[in-house]
């Protein structure tokens, strides 16, 4: 079946630039997303491709998708304390915009 | 602001004792979600409404019902909630026209945690 896989956790210093990595299985998803979640809250999309894109930029984020190996990263610049949170890599399935998830990066942003 | 609401934020129940969650939406979309994120797992899709067809997930326990009176709420109910049923649960909305999705956002509510005692 379906399934996305992200590493766990990333510890980044302020300033530098993070990149979470994700991986998914369904080749036949429209769009791929990165939702950020923190602590206590629901869900926020940060940013979101086509499937027919390799790469969108928006302000501090550049997300790239490289079809061929299923592999969706998230690069954020200048990385700043209010971006610790936990990050999670989305894919559509089955019709309906429907979702599934990773099990999210954890973001660690240290002075 | 358009919006999705859930209510309540923090729900406490007794093992075994039916609780009722509750969304409302009012972008007037046509698709409502109800997702399940245990601590520190990634939400999981329970089941969906297009318009008033139901949609339940394969590994949805059948411990988890829904409701849809209308566009704009939704809710899940947990008939006999056991402790593995404690976890935070996401409400979402999109819209999809003829079949197809309008618009690639999935608009999520604030999420109602659910304590089991």
């Amino acid at each position: 079946g379906e399934d996305v896989e992200q590493s766990l956790f990333l510890s980044v210093r302020e300033g530098d630039s993070s990149v979470i990595n994700c991986t998914y299985t369904d080749s036949s998803s429209t769009y791929l997303y990165w939702y950020k979640q923190e602590p206590g809250a629901g869900l926020q999309l940060l940013t979101y491709i086509f499937s027919n894109m390799d790469m969108k930029q928006d302000q501090r984020l550049t997300v790239l998708l490289n079809k061929k190996d299923k592999h969706l990263s998230l690069r954020i610049a200048d990385t700043q304390t209010g971006d610790s949170a936990i990050y999670f890599c989305a894919e559509t399935f089955g019709g309906y915009n429907k979702l599934i998830f990773g099990a999210g990066t954890r973001l660690a942003v240290h002075p | 602001d358009a919006m999705v609401i859930q209510n309540p934020r923090y729900q406490v129940t007794q093992f075994g004792k039916p609780v009722t969650l509750s969304c409302s939406q009012t972008l007037n979309h046509n698709v409502m979600y109800w997702y399940q994120q245990k601590s520190s797992q990634a939400p999981k899709l329970l089941f969906h409404y297009y318009d008033k067809d139901f949609n339940n997930e394969a590994d949805t326990p059948d411990n988890f019902q829904s409701r849809r009176p209308n566009t704009s709420f939704c809710f899940l109910d947990i008939r006999s909630p056991g402790l593995g049923d404690a976890a935070m649960y996401l409400c979402a909305t999109s819209m999809m026209t003829s079949g197809a999705p309008s618009s690639y956002e999935q608009y999520f509510g604030p999420g109602t945690r659910l304590t089991v005692t």
